[in-house]
């Protein structure tokens, strides 16, 4: 089966700051990759995906990630943290099920603080 | 606009009561989803539907049910053999192809009293 892990429970980083979000993956055959970003109280919104061509792929809000297929790894990044970024996200990967159909796995979510 | 509603926004529960969570969507997607999300524990998978008339269990599927009678319409029952219903429940839609996103609805938070 297929998983995500995000080894980072929480990352700090000052306003105009880059920012780094980790997520490593482990997948039989070609992965599917996902970010998506949740605000308190409020459901998941997709961030972007990976899903072959560019390593670099570019999604909403000033946000890009890189695939390393050496590594694992999607890590999520942004040039220039906002305050407003301040939020929890999470890594996932589709996945197929056991009697039929696809799934998202989800990661266990990384808290992003920025201070101003 | 196009998007998922969810309803209740905010839910209570006695003890050994059955309560449903609504989920519509009208965004003609084939597959829908149900999510459970605890503190520290990300989304675990209830219960998921690829077409009308069909539905898998997930990872966490026990003292849960679900109907998909209609493709817009993916009802959860919590039932009372749930143990620990406390938590904030995500439906989730998507296109049934395996490279496609998932869009959320803002979810209902259940608590028993």
């Amino acid at each position: 089966a297929q998983s995500v892990a995000q080894p980072e429970d929480q990352v700090n980083v000052a306003e105009g700051n880059p920012l780094t979000v980790k997520c490593t993956y482990s997948v039989s055959g070609n992965p599917y990759l996902f970010w998506y970003v949740q605000y308190p109280n409020r459901g998941l919104q997709f961030l972007l995906k990976y899903i072959t061509g560019d390593n670099l792929v570019k999604g909403s809000y000033g946000f890009e990630a890189e695939f390393n297929k050496s590594q694992t790894s999607f890590h999520l990044k942004k040039p220039s943290a906002l305050v407003s970024d301040s939020a929890l996200y999470f890594c996932a990967v589709r996945d197929k099920g056991n009697t039929g159909g696809f799934k998202t796995i989800f990661g266990a979510g990384t808290r992003l603080f920025v201070k101003a | 606009d196009g998007g998922i509603t969810q309803s209740p926004k905010y839910l209570f529960r006695k003890e050994g009561q059955n309560v449903t969570l609504s989920c519509e969507q009208n965004l003609n997607h084939d597959a829908m989803y149900w999510y459970r999300q605890d503190p520290g524990q990300g989304l675990r998978l209830i219960y998921y539907s690829q077409i009308v008339n069909d539905f898998q269990k997930g990872d966490i599927a026990e003292g849960y049910s679900v109907s998909r009678e209609k493709k817009e319409s993916f009802p959860l029952t919590v039932t009372s053999a749930q143990k620990n219903p406390t938590a904030f429940y995500l439906c989730a839609s998507s296109e049934r192809e395996f490279n496609t996103e998932a869009f959320f609805g803002q979810g209902t938070r259940l608590t028993v009293v």
